[in-house]
């Protein structure tokens, strides 16, 4: 099993460009996040998806969109990307089957996003 | 929402001697706690978690410890190692939350030889 990839792992953007990035895991897990590290900031949530077909904001959700597009993927979008979203990307998944459910949250390797 | 305050945010240990994280939590309703550690330029992992109706638990080397009164929890690292060094997060969970987490900023660990 590969758990959970991404790509790309290197990104330079210049400011306005739009790019998605992909995420997919094959563990049959439920439920998939989208955080964005910073220095001393630890992992904020972006969005998540609880199951398939659903999609939710998390804390910084401002100049990003998702899709859940089947069971093993979940992509971010950039429409218009800015400086402050320079930051390195992770995806996670975990099994998570019900509000009250948790379970461990596997990483992707991540991607490191410039915005010139 | 939930707000995870972490303390210390570096961390320098002798080889051999013991290392103690702490983090506080603001919603009382959270109830599950993990750890994640973080090698440089590698992925988070999940090391050890706890539930909010356990109050320690240990795993070799590795124990957390709850204080749901106080609202904070602990790692406990003994007897470090030059492969404890990392960046080690922790996170807490709370109930109709699907599995969402909020992470704390993180401590950098240094064990030195």
């Amino acid at each position: 099993n590969a758990g959970v990839t991404q790509t790309p792992k290197f990104q330079v953007l210049k400011t306005g460009q739009s790019m998605t990035l992909q995420c997919a895991q094959d563990m049959n897990h439920n439920s998939m996040y989208w955080y964005r590290q910073d220095p001393g900031m630890g992992l904020r949530l972006i969005y998540y998806s609880a199951s398939e077909g659903t999609t939710d904001k998390g804390e910084v959700p401002n100049g990003y969109n998702v899709s859940r597009l089947n069971k093993r993927e979940f992509s971010l979008r950039l429409e218009s990307a800015a400086p402050s979203q320079t930051s390195v990307y992770f995806c996670a998944s975990s099994r998570t089957s019900g509000p009250s459910s948790y379970n461990e949250q596997f990483f992707g390797p991540g991607t490191r996003l410039t915005v010139l | 929402g939930e707000n995870v305050e972490q303390h210390p945010s570096t961390l320098s240990v002798q080889e051999g001697d013991s290392a103690v994280i702490k983090c506080t939590y603001s919603d009382s309703a959270s109830n599950y706690f993990p750890w994640y550690k973080q090698e440089l330029g590698k992925r988070p992992q999940l090391i050890i978690d706890i539930r909010s109706n356990v109050g320690e638990k240990k795993d070799q080397r590795i124990a957390v410890t709850l204080n749901k009164t106080a609202k904070h929890f602990s790692l406990h690292i003994t007897e470090t190692q030059p492969e404890d060094s990392a960046v080690y997060f922790c996170a807490a969970g709370t109930t109709d939350s699907w599995g969402k987490l909020q992470f704390g900023a993180g401590t950098q660990v240094v064990v030195t030889p």
